[in-house]
């Protein structure tokens, strides 16, 4: 089962920021949070993670909340192709087995003009 | 060309035809996954290695093999296609490490089986 709960979508303007959130109540002290987003069927596109500091890259920016419980996924400015279905992953500790990333349904975000 | 290399991008086949899908790549990552994607839905894992002694099972491993011919390579086969098996699917890569590290994905083989 996924350990991550979030909205099944969302919409946003484009030129506005889009937020994400997701659900990680059960995560484990040493665990990261990733994001990924898939756009249309292509394959999966790595954005960005986190473990317990807020990050931010050239794509976006990651808030993790103190207990590190939840997350908020942030595209400072969305524009149309930002359009996709948006994963949030909590990635197993390393050198254990099962630590390959283990999707759910994600977000389906649809950035209108 | 793209770091991870899937063969075929299309294939059609029968029932009970065996079939192999193949995944190639360029970034020297030692780790490669298959999933299988059905609509609306997210990806589901099928078997993973984390290097070309070590195969292991994901979630829904029944009704598929695969082979790590070399660190480059994994090949998926469906010994007998049947049609719920009929989905996208999409391999990947990554580099063993410390946990930050990301996924490398392939442009996906749109497997029909009729």
């Amino acid at each position: 089962d996924a350990k991550t709960t979030q909205p099944p979508s969302m919409d946003c303007a484009e030129g506005r920021a889009a937020n994400l959130p997701c659900n990680h109540s059960t995560i484990s002290g040493n665990e990261y949070v990733y994001w990924y987003r898939q756009i249309h069927s292509q394959g999966p596109q790595y954005i960005i993670h986190g473990l317990k500091n807020n990050e931010t890259n050239e794509m976006a920016s990651l808030i993790i909340t103190e207990d590190r419980k939840s997350s908020t996924l942030i595209l400072p400015h969305a524009t149309l192709r930002d359009t996709a279905v948006y994963y949030c992953i909590v990635r197993p500790l390393l050198n254990q087995a099962g630590t390959a990333l283990i999707f759910g349904k994600g977000t389906t975000l649809s950035v209108s003009s | 060309d793209a770091d991870v290399t899937q063969t075929p991008r299309n294939r059609i086949t029968k029932t009970g035809k065996r079939i192999m899908l193949e995944c190639s790549q360029t970034k020297g990552h030692d780790r490669m996954y298959w999933y299988r994607q059905d609509p609306g839905l997210g990806l589901r894992l099928i078997y993973y290695s984390f290097d070309v002694k070590d195969i292991n099972k994901g979630e829904i491993s029944d009704g598929y093999s695969v082979s790590r011919q070399a660190q480059a390579k994994f090949s998926l086969s469906l010994e007998s296609a049947i049609p719920n098996q009929t989905a996208l699917y999409f391999c990947a890569t990554s580099v063993s490490g410390s946990g930050n590290t990301e996924a490398f994905f392939g442009q996906g083989t749109r497997l029909t089986v009729v």
